[in-house]
């Protein structure tokens, strides 16, 4: 069975770009989660969906970041433009709204110069 | 609010020797509680959770927890330590609610010397 699926799985881009994370979530998944992980601040919830409507975005760092989820399937996360500091590892995870495990995918890991 | 506190931001075991990775949690109501693992350059992998019942609960690897209500901790445990075994550890809370978030603690490094 196909995981959750992020891309890119590595990028490095320049300051002031725009970055745009892709998401499928595993099928039959209706909440989505987006989590950032440093070294110094460890792993935060950046925003989460439920039925592809976000709940709780009160994580999202300020009005760079952007998160969307036009469907079941497909969620992205953007930022712009991208500082050196939004440099982490960005992982989607999903779950069952009333189920209770949730699983993450692979992570795309985000350089900026 | 909920909240998850790893104490220890490394635990070092020999070997054949039993571990414990320590976790306690702050959450309204009855909670949803979980570990999970991540080997390098990887996502988080499920280990095990607890929902209901039984207060030990076993998972992958060996690996298995208590969940101990009045003491709000739910430490993670294995009878003998691989070196393979060796990966950061993040315990997690959530509260029954439906639409509720998933919070994760700060991550315990685990490093098995053989």
């Amino acid at each position: 069975d196909a995981g959750v699926i992020q891309s890119p799985r590595h990028e490095v881009t320049e300051m002031g770009q725009e970055v745009t994370l892709r998401c499928k979530p595993i099928s039959g998944h209706n909440s989505l989660f987006w989590y950032r992980q440093t070294m110094m601040r460890g792993l935060e919830l950046l925003i989460y969906f439920n039925n592809n409507v976000p709940i709780d975005d009160s994580g999202m760092p300020e009005d760079r970041f952007s998160a969307k989820m036009p469907n079941a399937s497909f969620s992205t996360l953007k930022i712009q433009p991208s500082e050196p500091r939004d440099s982490a590892v960005y992982f989607c995870a999903s779950s069952l709204v009333d189920g209770n495990t949730i699983y993450f995918g692979e992570g795309s890991w985000l350089t900026v110069v | 609010a909920q909240s998850v506190a790893q104490p220890e931001d490394q635990v070092n075991v020999a070997e054949g020797n039993p571990l414990t990775v320590k976790c306690t949690y702050s959450v309204s109501g009855n909670p949803y509680l979980f570990w999970y693992v991540q080997y390098p350059n990887r996502g988080l992998q499920f280990l095990l959770k607890y929902i209901t019942g039984d207060n030990l609960v076993k998972g992958s690897y060996g690996f298995e927890a208590e969940f101990n209500k009045s003491q709000t901790s739910f430490h993670l445990k294995k009878p003998s330590a691989l070196v393979s075994d060796s990966a950061l550890y993040f315990c997690a809370v959530r509260s029954y609610s439906s639409a509720s978030k998933i919070i994760f603690g700060s991550g315990t490094r685990l490093s098995i010397r053989p």
